[in-house]
């Protein structure tokens, strides 16, 4: 079956700007979780989302937000970029522990998106 | 809050040879997952091995192995018979369960750059 797909790969914006980033699940999967990866802070949780609803949020300002859509595709947002937020964002999709009875989930990451800030 | 601690940022192993990475992390419950995650140059993360806390035994997959240690929070990777295809970066990851706010939130440690030398 297809794997977690993002989308674009590669993305240059400017300060000031606002991008979205897409992620679609592995079929079946309704939970997305949003990583940021930078070679100075690491792997850092953004958000996940299962069912349409934030579920879980990590340390980062409002500027970055995300939804998911009724087919489990989710995108996330930052707005009024900053240098910064130059980073690897990473998706990872999974069934939600106990939705399906199963104890110990896989996450099955994407490629990433890589984003450049100028 | 869990925290996820790779105290060696490089190792170097040569082909065919066994080389242990080191991960130790810090939690208040008793129950929740581990995994090591194996990071190559295209950037995907791909699951290597998952530990569950209450299980005693330790989890084997292929040359993969760990030897997990509940008492002192330790949970090392063992990679036997060292292959060139093994050279990435390798994470190790917490994550709590559904029940206790987990979803499926991972925290990831800095990460252990593996080179694998003829």
């Amino acid at each position: 079956k297809a794997g977690v797909t993002q989308t674009p790969r590669y993305l240059i914006k400017t300060r000031g700007q606002q991008v979205t980033l897409s992620c679609s699940p592995i079929s079946g999967h309704r939970s997305v979780s949003w990583y940021q990866q930078t070679p100075g802070q690491g792997l850092q949780f953004l958000f996940e989302y299962f069912s349409e609803t934030q579920r879980n949020k990590g340390n980062f300002p409002g500027r970055f937000s995300g939804r998911q859509f009724s087919n489990s595709r989710s995108e996330m947002n930052v707005s009024t970029l900053e240098l910064g937020d130059s980073a690897l964002y990473l998706c990872a999709s999974s069934l939600r522990e106990g939705y399906t009875g199963q104890r110990n989930t896989e996450a099955f990451f994407g490629q990433g998106t890589r984003l450049t800030v100028v | 809050a869990q925290t996820v601690t790779q105290s060696q940022p490089e190792m170097s192993v040569q082909e065919a040879e066994t080389v242990t990475l080191s991960c130790t992390y810090d939690t208040s419950e008793s129950d929740y997952y581990l995994f090591w995650y194996k990071q190559p140059p295209s950037r995907q993360m791909i699951l290597v091995i998952r530990q569950e806390a209450y299980k005693q035994q330790n989890a084997t997959e292929n040359r993969f192995s760990v030897n997990f240690q509940k008492a002192a929070k330790s949970f090392s990777l063992k990679i036997s018979d060292s292959q060139l295809g093994d050279a990435a970066m390798y994470f190790c990851a917490y994550r709590s369960p559904l029940l206790t706010g987990g979803g499926n939130k991972l925290t990831f440690g800095t990460g252990t750059q593996l080179k694998v030398e003829l």
